[in-house]
């Protein structure tokens, strides 16, 4: 099956710092999402993004499928965005689900 | 529109019970996936429902089970509970109609086994 790997395992940043994520993966995908674990466990979504580019507020991703990676940036970071990020990749049109990489955890101090 | 809920929330049996978790999707989602997370093995596809049918199935033993019922809300259920049951069991809803199709999470259910 498709491998989905994610860089750095863990980020510690300053409030206010810049960071970039990274997800690559080891086949074609149909989907990619990326998603933020909250503390209670529930996963959020941020973007859905196969390909291109998406920008939601401070966040933005990337995704570079003929290349297979895929980015999300934060900038101006904020306590709130603590957690882990997960990036996710369907490549078989559902026949295997989400095949998730094992996500970065990130911690932002003020 | 409401989102993806899972009851219960938190759950705890012993070795050997088993336990039913269920999960209603967003209004107008026909497809329902489960996913088990643990610190060992992350993120991992059970399987999924679509129009009350088993559409895609991942590498799990035959004591996972699910359902799907005509409204689209779904049911798994685990027997004979081993200790490394524990997870955190998600499941996602999606429209379920094409490849590009966002999945979206419902809290989860916190199973411990004991």
């Amino acid at each position: 099956g498709i491998q989905v790997e994610q860089s750095p395992p863990d980020l510690i940043l300053q409030e206010g710092a810049n960071s970039t994520l990274r997800c690559n993966f080891s086949d074609s995908v149909n989907n990619l999402q990326w998603f933020h674990q909250n503390p209670w466990g529930q996963l959020i979504n941020l973007f859905y993004i196969p390909s291109g580019t998406k920008q939601n507020g401070r966040l933005s991703a990337t995704t570079v499928a003929t290349e297979r990676y895929s980015l999300l940036y934060i900038s101006s970071s904020q306590t709130t965005d603590s957690g882990v990020y997960f990036c996710a990749v369907d490549s078989g049109g559902g026949a295997d689900g989400l095949t998730f990489g094992k996500g970065t955890h990130l911690i932002i101090q003020p | 529109k409401a989102g993806v809920t899972q009851t219960p929330r938190y759950l705890i049996k012993t070795r050997g019970q088993q336990v039913t978790l269920s999960c209603s999707p967003i209004s107008g989602h026909r497809s329902v996936s489960w996913y088990q997370q643990t610190p060992g093995q992350g993120l991992q596809f059970l399987f999924e429902y679509f129009s009350e049918t088993q559409r895609n199935k991942g590498n799990f033993p035959g004591r996972f089970s699910g359902r799907q019922f005509s409204n689209s809300r779904s049911e798994m259920n685990v027997s004979t509970l081993e200790l490394g049951d524990s997870a955190l069991y998600l499941c996602a809803s999606s429209s379920g109609t094409g490849n590009t199709d966002t999945q979206y999470f419902g809290p989860g259910t916190r199973l411990t086994v004991l």
